[in-house]
């Protein structure tokens, strides 16, 4: 119940392309759902987050689609970039007893060929 | 300007040593997590602390251990319990309620030689 599962494992996109990654949790208690952006040698970085009572949130280029009754958010990409070629985690927590405790899906290689 | 440190960035350790991994965040964030991340993998929790002087196993906690003296630092030691111990080590530290994403460091990437 704690697993957060993560497809693809990698993708290929072409520049101005969209990129679509999924993520699908089973424990309910979870109610705070990042994902992070990661390259090579570095940490990851927050790139958007969401809770589960919207639907959707939009940062430029990057949205989060949440489905609370499919338990399963995916991060949309649009007019994919180059710059965008990263390791992409999605990631959820459960709330007060565990604080941001974080549970990290396997991650998504994204390469957007130029 | 704020954030978290880690050193060494890369660390070698012969067999049967034990290591140890700074962390130190400047954040003023209450909780402060280990994660370990290996290929394919995603990140896995060692250890996190929630306030000072009080630290929790998280999912594969064997062969490490930390501690929490002070809330800016949180150190985490590789002992030689640990038999597979070459990995990427990330620290990160958050607010700890209500729940906000963590913000990491750029890592420790052990070697055992």
């Amino acid at each position: 119940q704690q697993q957060v599962k993560q497809s693809p494992q990698s993708l290929i996109v072409q520049k101005g392309g969209i990129s679509i990654i999924n993520c699908a949790y089973e424990n309910t208690a979870f109610d705070y759902f990042p994902w992070y952006q990661q390259f090579p040698g570095k940490g990851p970085a927050l790139l958007i987050a969401i809770r589960p009572d919207v639907s959707e949130k939009k940062e430029g280029r990057f949205t989060i689609s949440f489905n609370k009754s499919a338990k399963q958010f995916s991060l949309h990409i649009m007019d994919s970039q180059p710059g965008d070629s990263a390791t992409y985690f999605c990631a959820a927590s459960m709330g007060e007893t565990s604080g941001s405790r974080l549970t990290f899906g396997e991650g998504t290689q994204l390469t957007v060929n130029p | 300007d704020g954030g978290i440190t880690q050193s060494p960035k890369y660390l070698f350790r012969k067999e049967g040593q034990n290591v140890t991994l700074s962390c130190e965040q400047n954040l003023n964030h209450d909780a402060m997590y280990w994660y370990r991340q290996d290929p394919g993998q995603g990140l896995r929790l060692i250890y996190y602390s929630q306030i000072v002087n009080d630290f929790q196993k998280g999912d594969i906690a064997e062969g490490y251990s930390v501690s929490r003296e002070k809330k800016e630092s949180f150190p985490l030691t590789v002992t030689s319990a640990q038999k597979n111990p070459t990995a990427f080590y990330l620290c990160a530290s958050s607010i700890d309620w209500p729940g906000l994403a963590a913000f990491f460091g750029q890592g420790t990437r052990l070697t055992v030689v």
